[in-house]
């Protein structure tokens, strides 16, 4: 069975640029969790999708983050325009139920603002 | 608000010698408590989880850790360390209340270098 899986897994760009991050949770995983490391601090959550719904983007840090899954399967986190503060490790994870379970991690995308 | 502190974000051991990594939480009932591993290059990949059942609990590659609720605690020991245990650590928690989205909280993460 494939993991989450991440693309890409490395970004470069430039201020004011837009990124697209893609994440392709394992599949039947109705619980899909975005997270961000930037340089120094801890792992934060930014979003939490079930299904195709947003159940708790509190941790979104502005409204240049832009989280989207497209029924109920992958999902991505659009930056725009991108600034060198979002600069970090952006993480997805998806797990079958909430709380107790297991949430399975991808690799991460690095994202590289200049 | 729940809060997850790890102390030493730097830890140093020699091969063959005991592992401790520190895990103190702040929540208002006991959370379910996590550890995950991150190895160079890799995705988090879970360690072991506290979930209520019994409090000493047992993960992958040797490692454990107690859940103390009078410490507010959840250490990561491993009696003997190896060379491929260096990696960062982190401890998590996640609200087990009715409102829980099972979204983490993580620690700040403690980086394990094994010295042959």
């Amino acid at each position: 069975e494939a993991g989450v899986t991440q693309f890409p897994s490395h970004s470069v760009i430039e201020k004011g640029q837009t990124v697209t991050l893609r994440c392709d949770p394992i599949s039947g995983h109705d619980n899909l969790y975005w997270y961000r490391r930037v340089m120094g601090k801890e792992i934060k959550f930014l979003l939490h999708f079930v299904k195709e719904s947003k159940q708790d983007e509190s941790g979104m840090p502005n409204n240049r983050f832009l989280a989207e899954r497209t029924g109920g399967t992958y999902s991505t986190l659009k930056v725009q325009p991108a600034e060198l503060e979002d600069s970090g490790v952006y993480f997805c994870a998806s797990s079958q139920e909430r709380g107790r379970a297991e949430a399975f991690f991808g690799q991460g995308t690095r994202l590289t603002v200049v | 608000a729940q809060s997850v502190t790890q102390l030493g974000s730097h830890v140093s051991v020699s091969e063959g010698a005991l592992v401790l990594l520190r895990c103190n939480y702040s929540s208002s009932v006991p959370p379910y408590l996590f550890w995950y591993v991150q190895y160079p290059n890799q995705g988090l990949q879970l360690l072991l989880k506290y979930t209520s059942a019994a409090t000493l609990v047992k993960g992958i590659n040797g490692f454990e850790a107690e859940f103390k609720k009078s410490e507010t605690s959840f250490h990561l020991t491993k009696p003997s360390a190896h060379m491929s245990d260096a990696a960062e650590y982190f401890c998590a928690v996640s609200d087990r209340g009715s409102s829980n989205t099972g979204k983490l909280i993580f620690g700040q993460g403690t980086t394990l270098q094994v010295k042959p």
